[in-house]
């Protein structure tokens, strides 16, 4: 069973540069069928899907993010993560890490598990 | 971009209750669907994929339909552990949630 974990500061000041961690257990980040995902909730903005990685390094980005936004992968320890530049009050939001279920030969997508989410306050 | 909206925002419903939500695309999805419940606090739990297939150890009593661009849920009979706030989401072009459905008790 897949367990997925956030970690990272919970306060970021405005303009700088918010990092954010999710470690994979309960089964390999290089399993196939699976992609990995940052998704985050504010209240003014309900649930946004900010990115997503594959083991190999291909990515998808929010176009609306995309210019601020990295994600990456680190196979040798089961990590991927979340790099969000200029970051502002709208900001501000609980992030979660997921993983994105593509079956083999499927045009099915979904986010079958959450980590528990990370609050991410931006302010001075 | 593909909008998501749902109906109601909001509803209060008794205990076996039948609970029906709609949710609908700003164009052409196909069966590119899922359905979510997240409780207070927690993160979302997927329900629902592909707009009718039930993810595997949830139970029967929820279902999903629809095609195109008009969507439904269902809890065929309303239990207490099901008051959260329910999200559609769509795959067809990147991904989009909806702007959820609050359900609560009566």
């Amino acid at each position: 069973q897949l367990h997925l974990q956030e970690s990272g500061p919970g306060l970021v000041k405005p303009s700088e540069t918010l990092s954010l961690s999710c470690t994979v257990s309960g089964g390999s980040i290089t399993r196939s069928s699976y992609y990995w995902a940052w998704i985050r909730q504010s209240p003014g903005k309900g649930l946004e899907w900010i990115a997503n990685v594959y083991y190999s390094g291909s990515t998808y980005y929010n176009p609306s993010l995309e210019s601020r936004v990295t994600i990456s992968v680190d196979t040798s320890k089961d990590q991927f993560f979340l790099r969000l530049t200029s970051v502002t009050a709208t900001d501000t939001a609980i992030y979660y890490c997921a993983s994105l279920r593509r079956p083999p030969q499927s045009s099915s997508w979904n986010f079958d598990r959450w980590g528990q989410g990370t609050l991410v306050t931006v302010s001075s | 971009d593909i909008q998501m909206t749902q109906s109601p925002s909001s509803l209060s419903a008794s205990v076996g209750d039948r609970v029906i939500i709609t949710c609908q695309a700003s164009q052409d999805i196909s069966n590119f669907l899922n359905w979510y419940q997240q409780k207070p606090g927690k993160a979302p739990k997927l329900l629902i994929y592909d707009a009718s297939s039930l993810e595997a150890g949830v139970p029967s009593r929820f279902s999903g339909s629809g095609s195109g661009t008009h969507f439904t849920f269902t809890i065929s009979s309303l239990q207490p552990e099901d008051i959260a706030t329910y999200y559609c989401q769509q795959f067809e072009k990147l991904f989009t949630f909806g702007p959820g459905t609050k359900v609560d008790l009566k």
